[in-house]
């Protein structure tokens, strides 16, 4: 089982590109999310989805923006890259929402906007 | 709001000693606690959640922890710490009500075990 997959690892963007960050998972999972991790900050979800076809908004989503056209793949798009999006991005997904099971990560995304 | 703190944002121990990362939680309800490690460039990887029942929590890599309702805390420990167990270490509680249980994080407390 791979769990969840995040590319690319690392990417360098100047400010105002846009690009997808990728995520797929291969254990069936309902609810996905994507999370950014900031010094001192500890992780914010930036915006969730519970099942294909179903997304919505987190604490921080402006800037952003998913879809979910299948179960298993849920991309992070930046619409035009800010140095205030410099950040690591984790992708993780769980068995349905409101579960007491846990979220499963990804090894992250660490962008950088210049 | 529900939210999480972790009072210390660096933690040293000597190889050997017992270990204790601290977590405070205020939450509606019951809560769902769980703790991560993340060790660098990689991502969050799951240690021990706590939903009901038993205070003491065991769970990977030898590591425990010790849910206290009175005192809101969700404190986690080993009794012999590693080099290897060195790494940031997060306390989570799952929002109940919320963005379809997202987690809510504590900002992480950095272990360090010197030999």
């Amino acid at each position: 089982n791979a769990g969840v997959t995040q590319t690319p690892k690392f990417q360098v963007l100047k400010t105002g590109q846009s690009m997808t960050l990728q995520c797929a998972q291969d254990m069936n999972h309902e609810y996905m999310s994507w999370y950014r991790q900031d010094p001192g900050m500890g992780l914010r979800l930036i915006h969730y989805s519970v099942g294909a076809g179903i997304t919505d908004q987190g604490e921080v989503p402006n800037g952003y923006n998913v879809s979910r056209s299948t179960t298993e793949d849920f991309p992070l798009r930046l619409l035009s890259a800010a140095p205030s999006q410099t950040s690591v991005y984790f992708c993780a997904s769980s068995y349905g929402q409101y579960s007491n099971q846990p979220q499963h990560f990804g090894d992250g995304t660490r962008l950088s906007i210049l | 709001a529900q939210s999480v703190a972790q009072p210390e944002d660096q933690v040293n121990v000597a190889e050997g000693n017992p270990l204790t990362v601290k977590c405070t939680y205020s939450v509606s309800g019951n809560p769902y606690l769980f703790w991560y490690v993340q060790y660098p460039n990689r991502g969050l990887q799951f240690l021990l959640k706590y939903i009901t029942g038993d205070n003491l929590v065991k769970g990977s890599y030898g590591f425990e922890a010790e849910f206290n309702k009175s005192q809101t805390s969700f404190h986690l420990k080993k009794p012999s710490a590693l080099v290897s167990d060195s790494a940031l270490y997060f306390c989570a509680v799952r929002d109940l009500y919320n963005q379809g249980g997202k987690l809510i994080f504590g900002q992480g407390t950095e272990l360090s075990v010197k030999p």
